[in-house]
């Protein structure tokens, strides 16, 4: 299957910083990504779907303000999470289809760690 | 997208068959049945999808009664390597480009 490929796998961070997450797709090209987020023994939650050329459509209960999502090309979407809180502490994924594919393939997700 | 229901949990021994069980009673004409799994601290991995015909990869198999109100995920010969929380997801085809809503889904421990 097609791979996607997210970096950092982990990351520790301060209060009060940003943090960037980036989403690659390498062997296709996705003009939508998504991203998810997910807390500990709790399922995957959608938080935003990421739109190549255009601005980010999130869902209900996501500040937009604070998770800054950006798809300028093709293969790469970036998530950044701003003025990270001990709250946003999380396991970030991402996933990617190609246009014609039914299939959603996702990241190894990134572990976000904010002390 | 419709709803589904997965036990929270399920324990298999190593070298049997896993069956796991998803009902999707509002499902619609339009909708398929997919199976994601995830293993502890990595990304949801694809396994299988159907419309109505039961499904066989190399990974598992999708059996999916007449009606289509509900389905089972089978592994033929599970391994501990497959102990993971497995997703049964429904979603029409090419419905916004591949966006999943994720249900608790099934926690399964194959045990030695």
């Amino acid at each position: 299957g097609a791979v996607v490929s997210q970096h950092p796998s982990r990351v520790i961070c301060k209060s009060g910083t940003s943090v960037k997450i980036e989403c690659r797709s390498l062997d296709f090209q996705a003009t939508t990504m998504f991203w998810y987020r997910q807390f500990p023994k709790k399922s995957l939650m959608l938080m935003a779907t990421s739109n190549e050329g255009s601005k980010a459509t999130y869902e209900q209960g996501v500040e937009k303000d604070k998770f800054l999502i950006n798809h300028a090309s093709l293969t790469l979407s970036t998530l950044t999470v701003t003025s990270a809180h001990p709250e946003d502490s999380s396991f970030y994924i991402c996933s990617a289809s190609e246009p014609v594919n039914t299939e959603a393939f996702f990241g190894q997700g990134t572990r976000l760690t904010v002390v | 997208d419709a709803k589904t229901t997965q036990p929270p949990s399920m324990d298999c021994a190593e070298g049997r068959a896993a069956n796991l069980p998803c009902n999707h009673s509002t499902i619609s004409g339009n909708e398929y049945v997919y199976w994601y799994r995830q293993i502890h601290s990595q990304g949801p991995q694809y396994i299988i999808h159907g419309l109505k015909n039961n499904e066989t990869n190399e990974m598992a198999s999708l059996i999916i009664t007449e009606d289509r109100k509900s389905s089972t995920l089978i592994l033929p010969h599970a391994t501990l390597r497959d102990t993971a929380v497995y997703y049964c997801i429904v979603r029409a085809l090419y419905n916004q480009g591949g966006k999943l809503i994720f249900g608790q889904g099934t926690e399964l421990s194959v045990k030695p």
